[in-house]
């Protein structure tokens, strides 16, 4: 059974910096793309990022909102995906999922973990 | 950036009965779209993807239809689990998300 568990979340201050883990299991992490994705307080969803597994180049692509402050990685002997969120705001208090990608035609958003909540407020 | 406008945005019907859910997109998506459940205090689930292929395990009941600029969500006869809010979500240019419709019991 695919698991996704996400942790790291808390409150920090504007101008902070936090680092989200997503630890996998049930599936084979190596060749997998992984995503992330935020949902604020009441709100609907909206794509952080993606990265590709190394054999397929490893590329990330990031949503604008937090390209240049949030950076997307992984460890794939800890089956384990990170964010690096930097320079947050209040605006990026949210609740964040990490995904895997079920392909298609395209990539979408296959399995979910249950979210940890980041709260950016003063 | 494309966006894509659901309707309605709540719908209140009875179980048993048949919901229709609506997205439209701003500009033609061809088949790259996606459909999202989210139960209260839950995670979002994969339901439909190019827009009428059903993920693992969904039930048959899930519909997914359309093409282009104009998508339709059915659920042919709604059981009491299937009360939640639906997303859809388009990657065809980038990757974006409706505002969701709110299926609720009437």
């Amino acid at each position: 059974e695919v698991q996704l568990v996400e942790s790291g979340g808390g409150l920090v201050k504007p101008g902070g910096s936090l680092r989200l883990s997503c630890a996998a299991s049930g599936f084979n992490f190596i060749p997998a793309w992984m995503s992330w994705v935020r949902q604020a307080p009441g709100k609907g969803l909206e794509w952080v990022g993606r990265i590709k597994s190394k054999n397929d180049g490893g590329t990330i692509d990031y949503a604008a909102p937090v390209k240049g402050r949030f950076s997307i990685s992984r460890d794939d002997s800890k089956d384990t995906l990170y964010l690096q969120m930097d320079s947050l705001k209040t605006d990026d208090t949210a609740v964040y999922y990490c995904t895997t990608v079920r392909w298609g035609s395209a990539w979408w958003l296959g399995h979910w973990g249950q979210g940890t909540l980041v709260s950016v407020s003063s | 950036e494309i966006v894509l406008t659901q309707s309605p945005a709540t719908l209140s019907l009875s179980p048993g009965e048949r919901a229709t859910l609506s997205c439209r997109a701003s500009q033609s998506v061809s088949n790259y779209l996606a459909w999202y459940q989210q139960k209260p205090g839950q995670a979002p689930r994969l339901l439909i993807y190019d827009a009428s292929n059903r993920a693992t395990g969904v039930p048959a009941r899930f519909s997914g239809s359309g093409s282009g600029t104009d998508f339709t969500l059915t659920i042919s006869s709604l059981e009491p689990d299937d009360f939640a809010v639906y997303y859809c979500q388009q990657r065809s240019n980038d990757n974006t998300f409706g505002q969701g419709t709110k299926l609720e019991i009437k």
